[in-house]
Formats: structure tokens, sequence, C-alpha cells
């Protein structure tokens, strides 16, 4: 069993909605990120957390929104996506920035836009 | 240009047989992870290698990273149906760099 929880596990929405992903981990890590993957490719990093503050926005579009409102929770706010956001977005947690090679990820949530 | 190039892309093989996989880089690294990821969930970590020679052993896997800490490789005994899936290595350059990853099938 993982142990970064992510929610929904899928989530169908149009291009006018608003939705939320969320990321849940409770091994004390004080590092968290956002990756999208795209079908048979590796994770792209979007955003990364360390100690509660957005360190890391690798030029990612405004609508995604990431909020990390303590140590253990990291959501992802949707809005107004396109068809080509369609992804699998995966949460990870690291016990440090500094040590960001053992990442352990969430079973990540399956986003169809449409 | 992609820090890490993994090869095969692509692997088939009867269950029973060895393999090995291979993610090369002109780029030092003070670390090197290897991950397994099955279709629709994440990645999982396999192991961490961080000195140069180094070999680590995960039952019927043996992972190796080169001299240079620029090279590692992953060798599989006698594969099993289970093993299939996406192998990915992750380099820790300052940021983790990923590999386009190789895609095992092991067929029974």
């Amino acid at each position: 069993d993982t142990e970064v929880t992510q929610t929904p596990k899928h989530l169908v929405m149009g291009m006018t909605n608003k939705k939320s992903l969320k990321c849940e981990q409770h091994m004390g890590h004080r590092a968290m990120y956002w990756y999208k993957q795209k079908a048979k490719k590796p994770p792209e990093l979007m955003f990364v957390y360390s100690y509660e503050k957005l360190s890391i926005n690798e030029s990612v579009p405004s609508r995604f929104s990431p909020e990390c409102p303590n140590s253990s929770l990291l959501n992802l706010h949707l809005h107004a996506l396109q068809p080509e956001d369609s992804a699998l977005y995966l949460c990870a947690s690291s016990q440090e920035v500094t040590r960001p090679g053992e990442l352990f990820f969430g079973e990540g949530s399956r986003l169809t836009v449409l | 240009t992609q820090l890490l190039e993994q090869s095969p892309q692509f692997l088939s093989i009867q269950e029973g047989e060895n393999l090995t996989v291979y993610c090369n880089s002109s780029s030092v690294f003070s670390s090197l992870q290897w991950y397994r990821q099955e279709p629709g969930e994440g990645p999982v970590l396999l192991v961490t290698v961080v000195t140069g020679g180094e070999v680590k052993k995960l039952k019927r896997l043996t992972f190796q990273f080169g001299d240079a800490r620029k090279d590692s490789s992953l060798h599989i005994t006698a594969a099993q149906p289970g093993d299939t899936g996406l192998y990915l290595c992750a380099g820790d350059r300052d940021k983790i760099i990923f590999g386009k990853g190789t895609r095992l099938h092991i067929l029974p």
C-alpha cells in the first residue's frame, strides 16, 4: 500500500469546470511534488513544495494552481483546462528537497478533460 | 537534450529468461534511482545507488552504478510475468531527472 494517498482516482471535467486534486502523506516528508504523465512518457515535474512553500514552478500554465495547506497536504486546483491537459497526475513526497532522489508516489489521479 | 538515456525502449521476452536494461548519461549524478511503474499506477521506488561501482540486489534484480556515477544497469534473472512494467531511472542533480523508461513485457 502506498503511503501517499491521492483523490480522486479518476476525474472527468469539462473545459469550464473547476475541480481539485488532493494528496496526503503521513511520512513526515518536508517536500511534496506534482507531476504530470502522458501515456507512454515519463513523469514531468510541475511543482515542488519545500516546507509548505512553493520552491519550483516548471513554467506551468496558470490554469493549474497548487496549494499546500500544511506539511501533509497538497492540492492542485484546476480551472479552464484544455483537452490536452488530460493525463495521469502524480503526487510524490520526499524527506527533503535536498535529497530529492527518493520519491514516494501516490497512485495518481487520471484526469480526462472533455 | 535527454540527460538520461534508457535502453532498450521496449523489451519483450519469455518467462525464465535473463535481461539487462541500461541507463546512461554524460553527466555525473550524486545518486540514481530505479522505479517500476505498472499501468494506471504511480512509480514505485526499487533502489537508490549512491557510490560509484556500487552493486545492490533485490531478490532477482541486480542494480549497478557505474564507477564514474554516470550510468547504471538493471539485470533481472529468470524474469517472471510479475516483472512486467515500465522501468524508469532517475538521477539526482539539484532536481530529479527521469529517463524515458524501458517498457518490459514478460510473456508467460
